[in-house]
């Protein structure tokens, strides 16, 4: 089976942009969830989606959205970009809330 | 806040010899799923290990097992037979609300030839 992917891997933005990063999950997962890692705050949940409904969020601003697809597979926005977005947002899927969560490569944002 | 703590920011040991990653963890739950995950310099997060706590068998993956204290809310990782690809970051997490993962800030374990 192939493994969850992200798109793109690399990007860079302009303060006050808005960017939109996708995943693909592994065949037969309906659970994704996003992470954000970055060196000060480490790795902190964003959100699950699962079935196309948004199950858990994690204490980020409303700036951060998501949204899933009847595949699967998810995206997930950030809007009005500040310099501390600059991270690497990984996407993980499982086949249920129980299961171990598989991660993607990981897409790396840079705002300037 | 339910947190999971690694208090060993770096760690290192010699290939072939064992080293053992501590982790502990704040739950009020009976039931729930630990994980350790290795982040090597590629950044891929890679899933190690398992452990179920309502199960009482410590999990064992190949050269990685655990030790799974549930009164103490330890939970550590031992690795054997260290190897040059085992060097990389390792987090150890606790699955919370059914699907969220809270993880610990990391342990870089680096195996020196």
């Amino acid at each position: 089976k192939a493994g969850v992917t992200q798109t793109p891997r690399y990007l860079i933005k302009t303060r006050g942009q808005q960017v939109t990063l996708s995943c693909s999950p592994i065949s037969g997962h309906r659970s994704v969830s996003w992470y954000q890692q970055t060196p000060g705050q480490g790795l902190q949940f964003l959100f699950e989606y699962f079935s196309e409904t948004q199950r858990n969020k994690g204490n980020f601003p409303g700036r951060f959205s998501g949204r899933q697809f009847s595949n699967s597979r998810s995206e997930m926005n950030v809007s009005t970009l500040e310099l501390g977005d600059s991270a690497l947002y990984l996407c993980a899927s499982s086949q249920d809330s129980t299961y171990e969560q598989y991660f993607g490569p990981g897409t790396r944002l840079t705002v300037t | 806040a339910q947190t999971v703590t690694q208090s060993q920011p770096e760690m290192s040991v010699q290939e072939a010899e064992t080293v053992t990653l501590s982790c502990t963890y704040d739950t009020s739950e009976s039931n729930y799923y630990l994980f350790w995950y290795k982040q090597p310099p590629s950044r891929q997060m890679i899933l190690v290990i398992r452990q179920e706590a309502y199960k009482q068998q410590n999990a064992t993956e190949n050269r990685f097992s655990v030790n799974f204290q549930k009164a103490a809310k330890s939970f550590s990782l031992k690795i054997s037979d260290s190897q040059l690809g085992d060097t990389a970051m390792y987090f150890c997490a606790r699955e919370t609300s059914g699907s969220r993962l809270t993880f610990g800030e990391g342990t870089q374990l680096t195996v020196n030839p």
